[in-house]
């Protein structure tokens, strides 16, 4: 019953390559999102996706392309890969703003994927 | 812009030791304030929340008082477990979807 899932967890690959890194989320969620974590620990957003709609779109290299194709699914394509993308990309989501306060945009993480860039 | 400012770490306690993390945060109007834990290996998951003063959230022997007068919402534990080390994020949302994250506090306890 996972919640926000992610495949694969563990991504170990060469500086050049392409790869892509899947998200799904069960929760009927509208707003899915892409964080990068590096080995500090510092968490950057790097996208947001309401109802397949991009809705955020930090400064992040055009190498890096999201792709959702249903509100369930948002997927991280990354081009001509580099040594400093080496770091975690967390998948996440959240169901939509109330017109009251009561729905917190609360976040709901996956476990992660760790990209190791050689 | 909306930011939040939290504790430096490490911090390393022994069992049973007291706990606080400080968090203070800028951001116009009324934010909803989190506090996430990342245990080792894991994504974050939501430890308490609160959204508007004065309010308190809380959860698992953990508190946090939502105080607009000093814009912070420092997280406490009365009594600290080693189960509880893990990476602890301070957050604040204004509600459209953007969710602005501290730079975590990592937390070890020794028994």
């Amino acid at each position: 019953d996972t919640a926000v899932s992610q495949t694969p967890k563990y991504l170990v690959t060469q500086m050049g390559n392409d790869k892509s890194i899947k998200c799904e989320q069960n929760l009927g969620h509208d707003t899915m999102y892409w964080y990068k974590q590096d080995s500090k620990k510092f968490l950057k957003i790097m996208f947001s996706y309401n109802n397949k709609e991009l809705i955020i779109n930090e400064t992040v290299p055009n190498r890096f392309s999201p792709k959702s194709p249903d509100k369930a699914h948002l997927n991280l394509h990354i081009n001509s890969l580099e040594l400093g993308d080496s770091a975690v990309y967390f998948c996440a989501s959240s169901p939509r703003q109330g017109r009251d306060r009561s729905s917190y945009n609360e976040q709901f993480f996956g476990p992660g994927t760790r990209l190791t860039v050689l | 812009g909306n930011s939040v400012t939290q504790m430096e770490g490490p911090v390393t306690l022994s069992e049973e030791a007291f706990l606080t993390i400080n968090c203070t945060y800028t951001a116009t109007g009324y934010p909803s304030l989190f506090w996430y834990v990342q245990y080792p290996g894991e994504g974050l998951q939501l430890l308490l929340k609160a959204t508007k003063a004065d309010d308190k959230g809380s959860n698992k022997g953990f508190e946090a008082t939502y105080r607009k007068e000093t814009t912070s919402f420092h997280l406490e534990k009365g009594s600290v477990q080693v189960s509880d080390s893990a990476v602890y994020f301070c957050a604040l949302s204004k509600g459209n979807n953007d969710m602005r994250f501290g730079a975590g506090t990592r937390l070890t306890v020794k028994p």
